[in-house]
């Protein structure tokens, strides 16, 4: 089946740098995308959403940025923090009468002090 | 915010028992709860769909005999894992659109980690 995915499993840097955390997703049909959050052993974390009809979207440090043309997904995090630290995925929603989030694989982020 | 809760948090069972998980919607009402499994360093798979009030619907692949969803009122469903075996070890997390199951925006439960010896 249709799938969502990330080019970056890990992704390292700086405390106070930019980060940026790229999604892949294959299903033209899906309207709506959000990126989650999730802390070990925890459930996943609410960060930012998007609907189709728009390609940017701001939040608090965070930024997501959509590219229907080339399906592409990505968050950007500004001025890095240690907190930041966690495993990033972003989803897709099918849309229609089902309301079925489906998951890419994941990156960590991973800050340095 | 809107909260969900799990219990049990984590759990361990022998195998071939069953385990009971339950999902609640503490301040809202959820007529749709998602049930996810996730092994380590996966991504969230969907289970299955929970319906209150009528019959939940499987994601293929999954053995709807070996995980029984119960969505029974509007703020409860649980999932339990019957017959387990160490491969059912996972974590298993719940979610419940606020708003009713049309809601795009989904909460997340704090998930329950099941071992199975």
């Amino acid at each position: 089946g249709e799938s969502v995915g990330l080019h970056l499993p890990t992704l390292s840097v700086q405390e106070g740098d930019n980060s940026i955390i790229n999604c892949a997703y294959s299903n033209s049909a899906s309207d709506y995308f959000i990126w989650y959050k999730q802390e070990s052993g925890k459930g996943p974390q609410f960060i930012i959403d998007i609907r189709s009809n728009m390609d940017k979207r701001q939040g608090q440090r965070v930024t997501v940025l959509l590219n229907k043309t080339v399906k592409h997904l990505s968050l950007q995090i500004a001025a890095t923090q240690p907190g930041d630290s966690a495993v990033y995925f972003c989803a897709e929603n099918y849309g229609g009468a089902t309301n079925k989030l489906i998951f890419g694989t994941g990156t960590l982020l991973a800050v340095q002090p | 915010g809107a909260v969900v809760s799990q219990h049990p948090s984590w759990v361990i069972c022998k195998s071939g028992t069953s385990v009971k998980i339950e999902c609640r919607s503490l301040d809202f009402q959820a007529t749709t709860m998602f049930w996810y499994r996730q092994f380590p360093k996966q991504s969230l798979m969907l289970m299955a769909t929970s319906n209150e009030g009528s019959k939940a619907t499987y994601e293929q692949g999954v053995e709807k005999d070996k995980f029984l969803i119960n969505h029974a009122s509007l703020t409860l469903s649980t999932l339990t894992v019957t017959s387990a075996h160490p491969e059912d070890s996972s974590f298993y997390i719940c979610s419940a659109p606020p708003g009713g199951g049309l809601a795009y925006e989904q909460y997340f439960g704090p998930g329950t980690r099941l071992t199975v010896t």
